[in-house]
């Protein structure tokens, strides 16, 4: 059974950095075809994905995000990391994380996510 | 970047009667389309992928179909379980992968 949870602060100030780790089981980032995902909701608003990594540490961003985003992988520890600079309030939303499979990243489905993590960005 | 738009926003809709939510894509997308359900506080489920193959455990009352730029959810005798947002992403063109704005499907 594959499980994940995001965790990190539920507060963050604007300009300030915010790192959100996804802690996941029941597969491995080393395994070929694997990916996690990173998606966000902002309160009663739509789905927006934000980035990606492979098994193979390709990276893939939104390009909306992409200069303030970064994501890594531990996979010793079965952990993704994303890391997003410059908060602000527009970025109060749930993140949460997912997991995927594409071979050859053409392009895949989310299945299953995690519970989410609400984070405020306020002074 | 691929705009996703569903329509309705909201679908009212009494128990035991059938839901048909829609999802329009701004070019082709093939059938790399995959419809999730979210209920409140929780994370969203997927439902269908490629178009119109359920994901394992999905009743067989929700059925997917569509291709190119025109897809279609559909549950055929809703249950109470099933009043939810339900949101459609295409993942045939990306980054970035995108989501259409949601349907709210309610009790009529």
């Amino acid at each position: 059974q594959i499980t994940l949870k995001e965790s990190g602060p539920t507060l963050v100030k604007p300009t300030q950095t915010l790192t959100l780790t996804c802690t996941f089981s029941g597969f491995s980032l080393s395994t070929s075809g694997v990916s996690v995902g990173w998606i966000r909701q902002p309160p009663g608003k739509a789905l927006e994905w934000l980035a990606l990594i492979f098994w193979d540490d390709d990276r893939r961003y939104s390009p909306s995000l992409k200069n303030r985003l970064t994501i890594t992988k531990d996979t010793s520890k079965n952990q993704v990391v994303l890391s997003m600079t410059n908060m602000d309030p527009v970025d109060t939303a749930t993140y949460y994380c997912a997991h995927t499979t594409d071979y050859f990243a053409s392009g895949s489905y989310f299945d299953p996510w995690g519970q989410g993590t609400l984070v405020t960005v306020s002074s | 970047e691929i705009v996703m738009t569903q329509s309705p926003a909201t679908l009212s809709v009494s128990p035991g009667e059938r839901a048909t939510l829609s999802c329009r894509a701004s070019q082709s997308v093939r059938s790399n389309l995959a419809w999730y359900q979210q209920k409140p506080g929780q994370a969203p489920r997927l439902l269908i992928y490629g178009a119109s193959t359920r994901a394992t455990g999905v009743p067989a009352r929700f059925s997917g179909s569509g291709s190119g730029t025109e897809f279609t959810l559909t549950i055929s005798s809703l249950q109470s379980e099933d009043f939810a947002a339900y949101y459609c992403q295409q993942y045939n063109n990306w980054p970035p992968y995108t989501f259409g704005q949601g349907t709210k499907l309610e009790i009529k």
